[in-house]
This record gives structure tokens, sequence and C-alpha cells, in this order.
């Protein structure tokens, strides 16, 4: 009964492919996002959805689109992958009103 | 946009020691300070937090300062032991409301030695 999780844990692809990551957490919370960790393990915000809405979109490239069914879910996918995109990919949660974070897992995309 | 500093980029202590992280912020607005700690391929994971209208909280051996004034905040961990090995990440948010997310330092990777 994982609060926030996120697949695949693993994700390595070619260059020029396109992939996807699903995130899905069972907190109840009403807002989601995604953070990119890159290998010198510095933590940025890439988007924040509230309520299945977009409420932060931070200088991404539209290769990223984000998309929410519902509030439960933030799923990501990337197109054209780059060598650059190689990171972690976390998705967390909270509730507004509270800005505690509850983070999933972690998606590790490697692009060759 | 929010921008934090966080010194120093790694820190070994032995253990019984004290370590302490720093950071900066640049926005005056920001009002909530948390601190995540993230083992060796885990996610981050909350492990104390201070709000602007308070300038000190502890949790057993874990302290956290804030000087508004100053734009800087300190994690303060006492009689460190090899469990607290990790990246401990500041952060610094203008509030809860959805508009407004975490915005993190770089990160400091604490060493605690036997």
């Amino acid at each position: 009964d994982t609060a926030v999780s996120q697949t695949p844990k693993y994700l390595v692809t070619q260059m020029g492919n396109d992939k996807s990551i699903k995130c899905e957490q069972n907190l109840g919370h009403d807002t989601m996002y995604w953070y990119k960790q890159d290998s010198k393990k510095f933590l940025k915000i890439m988007f924040s959805y509230n309520n299945k809405e977009l409420i932060i979109n931070e200088t991404v490239p539209n290769r990223f689109s984000p998309k929410s069914p519902d509030k439960a879910h933030l799923n990501l996918h990337i197109n054209s992958l780059e060598l650059g995109d190689s990171a972690v990919y976390f998705c967390a949660s909270s509730q507004q009103g509270n800005e505690k974070l509850f983070f999933g897992s972690g998606t590790q995309l490697s692009v060759l | 946009g929010e921008n934090v500093e966080q010194h120093p980029s790694t820190l070994s202590v032995q253990e019984g020691d004290s370590a302490v992280i720093k950071c900066t912020y640049s926005d005056s607005a920001s009002n909530y300070f948390p601190w995540y700690k993230q083992e060796l391929g885990k996610r981050p994971q909350l492990i104390i937090d201070i709000r602007s209208n308070v300038g000190e909280k502890k949790d057993q051996r874990i302290a956290v300062t804030l000087n508004k004034t100053a734009k800087h905040f300190s994690l303060h961990i006492t009689e460190t032991q090899p469990e607290d090995s990790a990246v401990y990440f500041c952060a610094a948010s203008q509030g809860s409301n959805s508009g407004y997310a975490l915005n993190f330092g770089k990160g400091t990777s604490l060493l605690v030695t036997p």
C-alpha cells in the first residue's frame, strides 16, 4: 500500500524514442508534482498539477508532456528522448494547505 | 523565483560529532523551510521543517534554526551516527497554495565515519 507509486523503476532506451512514466498516489492529495534529479543530485521542479490542472511549468522543453487523468494520477510522457534527459524522475504529492511532500521511489531513466 | 543556496556540498564527520548544514534563500516572501534526507538509492523524506514565525525547532538529535533577517537557516545534527550518512536537502517555499512548489538547495552529502 505504497503512498506514492511510480512505474517503471528503471527505464533504458535509445535516443529519439518516446517513453512514459506513470505515477499514482493513494493519499487523497490534490496536488502532484514531477521533479528531476540530475547526476549531481540536484532536485528541480518540473511540473505541478492541482486537481488535474497545470499550475507550475518550470521552463521544461515541450518534449515533456504531463497528463493528469484524475487527481490521483500524474503521468509524464517524453518525446524524442535526448542524452541529457538521463536522470532520476521523482513524482510527489501534497495536500493544499500542507507543504509536506511525499515522494515516489523514483524512475531512473537512461538514454543511450 | 526563489534561489536556495546550500553549503557545504560534502561533509565528513566522526561518529558522535555534530554536523551543521547551512542554507540561504533569496525571496523574502518564503515562509516554509523543510529539510529532506535522501539515503542512497532511496526517495527524499522529510526529517524536520520550520515556519517563518519560529526561530528554532528541535526533534531529538536534529534541530533547525532560522534567521529571517539574514535569510538563512541551518540544520544541526548532534551525536551523529553512521545511519545519518545521506544527502540532505534544504528547501524554501512561499506557502501551501498549489501555486508554490518547494525549491531545493543542491544538497549536502554527509558521511559519518565510525
